[in-house]
Order: structure tokens, then C-alpha cells, then sequence
């Protein structure tokens, strides 16, 4: 139980173009979701927080209208990345709330590469 | 106030021994500490986690231990395999930030068969 799945799990694109990520949790609802961001080496960078049928909220720096998140479904949220730059390029990872509220779950990631 | 201080950053233990990483934290609000497992283009997956409650919890080779006075916690890893190669990162949580997590730096871990 508790499975988080993200699609694609890799994407290559051109400067300028955009990018929709999707994570599903596939066998529990997840009134949370998270957007994380992670470079090579590092650790995760919280970009930003959904709650089902509200808006996101942005940590600071991280710019809504470049990243856009829809939490369209007790099971499904997306980030969409608007108009790609090679400084885009990394490694998306989606997690979502269990059902106790405090476990967090995390998806497969996906590598993104802008060209 | 946030901040998760993890260490080593890297470490190299030979098979069948103990593997210890440390972290550190302040904001005493944080109820619920989590350690994850992540292996190269993987995402983190949990390994086990504790509550503020209680001093030490066990799952198979895995134990977290806690010292709330020190803020401190740890996760070893016993008879260390060459399989546990991967990245290991503590977090924490605050039930009034949202259950946001906030994560250490992470520790590279090696085993050496």
C-alpha cells in the first residue's frame, strides 16, 4: 500500500517549450502533496505544497507562474513547467500525505533535461 | 529554527559492520522524525521513523535512536551490506507547519564487501 507513481519518469525538451509532470497516489487519497526538486548531490528542495481543490503554496523563491501546480483529484496533482531554461533541468520528485497524516510517501522522480 | 543538521556527509563501512549517522535539530516544535533511503535517479523511500515519545525504535537491522534533551537522532545500521549503498537523509516535521518535512543534507553511504 501507500504507492506514489509519477509520470514520466524522464523527460528531454527544448529551451522554451513546457513540461507536465504528473503524481498519483494510486491506492490511497492524499489530501497533501509536495513538489520537491533535487540536484545531483544534494538534498530535496521543497518548491511548493497542494491541497486538493485549492491553490498551491510556493516556498520562497520559487516562482508560481514558472511552476505551475494543479491538485485536481483526491489522487492526482501536477506540475506543469512553463516555458523551460537548461537551468530547469533536474530531478522532480512528488511525495504525498498517508493516511495518517504524517507519513510521507514519495514517488519514482523524474529527470528532466532541457536542451 | 528549521534547520536539520546531518552528518557525515559520507561514510564507508565495511560489510557485516555498523553504520551510524547523526542529526541534529532545533525548533522544538518538530514531533515526528523520519529517515529515508534513496538510491541513484530512485525517490526517497522511508526506512523507518520516530516520535519524540519514546528513545529508540527497531525494524530489523534498522534503530533510530532519539535524545530529546540533545535534540539529537541517529540511525544505525546494523551488519552494514552491500545493498544499504545509497543515501540516507533524516527529516522532521511539524504538525503546525503543514506536516512539511524538513530534510538534513543527507550521508552517502558505502559498503565495502
Amino acid at each position: 500500500g501507500a504507492v506514489v507513481s509519477q509520470h514520466p519518469s524522464w523527460v528531454i525538451c527544448k529551451s522554451g517549450t513546457s513540461v507536465k509532470i504528473e503524481c498519483r497516489s494510486l491506492d490511497f487519497q492524499a489530501t497533501t502533496m509536495f513538489w520537491y526538486r533535487q540536484f545531483p548531490k544534494q538534498s530535496l528542495m521543497l518548491m511548493a505544497t497542494s491541497n486538493e481543490g485549492s491553490k498551491a503554496t510556493y516556498e520562497q523563491g520559487v516562482e508560481k507562474d514558472k511552476f505551475l501546480i494543479n491538485h485536481a483529484s483526491l489522487t492526482l496533482s501536477t506540475l506543469t513547467v512553463t516555458s523551460a531554461h537548461p537551468e530547469d533541468s533536474s530531478f522532480y520528485i512528488c511525495s504525498a500525505d498517508g493516511l495518517d497524516g504524517t507519513t510521507q510517501y514519495f514517488g519514482p522522480g523524474t529527470r528532466l533535461t532541457v536542451l | 529554527q528549521q534547520q536539520v543538521k546531518q552528518s557525515p556527509q559520507s561514510l564507508i563501512v565495511q560489510k557485516g559492520g555498523i553504520s551510524i549517522i547523526n542529526c541534529a535539530y532545533e525548533n522544538t516544535a518538530f514531533d515526528y522524525f523520519p529517515w529515508y533511503q534513496q538510491f541513484p535517479g530512485k525517490g526517497p523511500a522511508l526506512l523507518i521513523a520516530i516520535r519524540p515519545d519514546v528513545s529508540e525504535k527497531k525494524e530489523g537491522r534498522f534503530t533510530i535512536s532519539f535524545n530529546k534533551s540533545a535534540k539529537q537522532f541517529s540511525l544505525h545500521i546494523m551488519d552494514s551490506q552491500p545493498g544499504d549503498s545509497a543515501t540516507y537523509f533524516c527529516a522532521a516535521r511539524s504538525n503546525n507547519a503543514g506536516n512539511m518535512l524538513t530534510f538534513g543534507g543527507g550521508t552517502r553511504l558505502m559498503v565495502k564487501p
